[in-house]
């Protein structure tokens, strides 16, 4: 069965910091696809990232960088000088990539981050 | 739409109500999922519509949960005789339907059963 784990369940730091939100995940299949979504007070999930499991080059975009390793099933996501706008709650999430399924996804339990000024 | 639509925002409903959840995919998407978040957890599957088919429905946990979208762009989520641990925020999602097609969540409707 596929399962994502995010260890830490909330995390504070102060505005200009640098995280990093952890998420391992477990699959059998050898073809899936690996996300990031962003949860607002507001509710709706964000979509940030999307990485399939034969690309494991890195991804940088703006102040968010993601670091996938196969070898240790994890999909890591770093927020470089932290703003206070970026606290929410973020999921990683997996998907097998088959038709049959439509892209369902297993989510982790998520993260809080908080991020003080 | 520009986004997924969900309505109501908030419901309450007395244990052994019946209740109907409704979402407005993003037109032209192919794919509607409905997800079930439980306060402080990750959202879980619930079922899968691919225009009208029913495909997927694995997630539902009881009988009482059924779901509809017949034409297939707006679907209908409804529980009947309500109970207690029905309470959660129930989300939508909608996708074009291609593999690995990221999803587009509704801000969801949050359902307390008193």
């Amino acid at each position: 069965a596929q399962k994502v784990t995010q260890a830490q369940t909330e995390i504070s730091v102060v505005e200009k910091e640098d995280v990093t939100l952890d998420c391992v995940y477990e699959t059998r299949d050898t073809t899936y696809y690996l996300f990031w979504y962003k949860q607002p007070p507001s509710g709706e999930l964000v979509f940030l990232i999307r990485r399939n499991s034969f690309d494991e080059q890195n991804e940088i975009s703006g102040r968010y960088s993601w670091n996938f390793q196969k070898s240790t099933s994890s999909f890591n996501f770093t927020i470089t000088a932290s703003q206070v706008v970026d606290s929410a709650v973020y999921f990683c999430a997996l998907s097998d990539a088959t038709m049959e399924y439509g892209n369902k996804l297993v989510f982790g339990a998520g993260t809080i981050l908080r991020v003080k000024s | 739409g520009a986004g997924v639509s969900q309505s109501p925002r908030y419901k309450v409903a007395k244990r052994g109500q019946d209740v109907a959840l409704r979402c407005d995919p993003i037109s032209g998407h192919v794919s509607l999922f409905w997800y079930q978040q439980a306060l402080g957890q990750g959202p879980e599957f619930l079922t899968y519509f691919q225009n009208e088919a029913q495909l997927d429905k694995s997630g539902l946990p009881s009988d009482r949960f059924f779901a509809e979208r017949p034409e297939g762009s707006v679907s209908t989520l409804k529980i009947q005789r309500t109970q207690q641990e029905d309470s959660a925020v129930y989300l939508c999602a909608s996708s074009r339907g291609g593999w690995g097609e990221k999803l587009f969540f509704g801000s969801g409707t949050q359902l307390s059963v008193l």
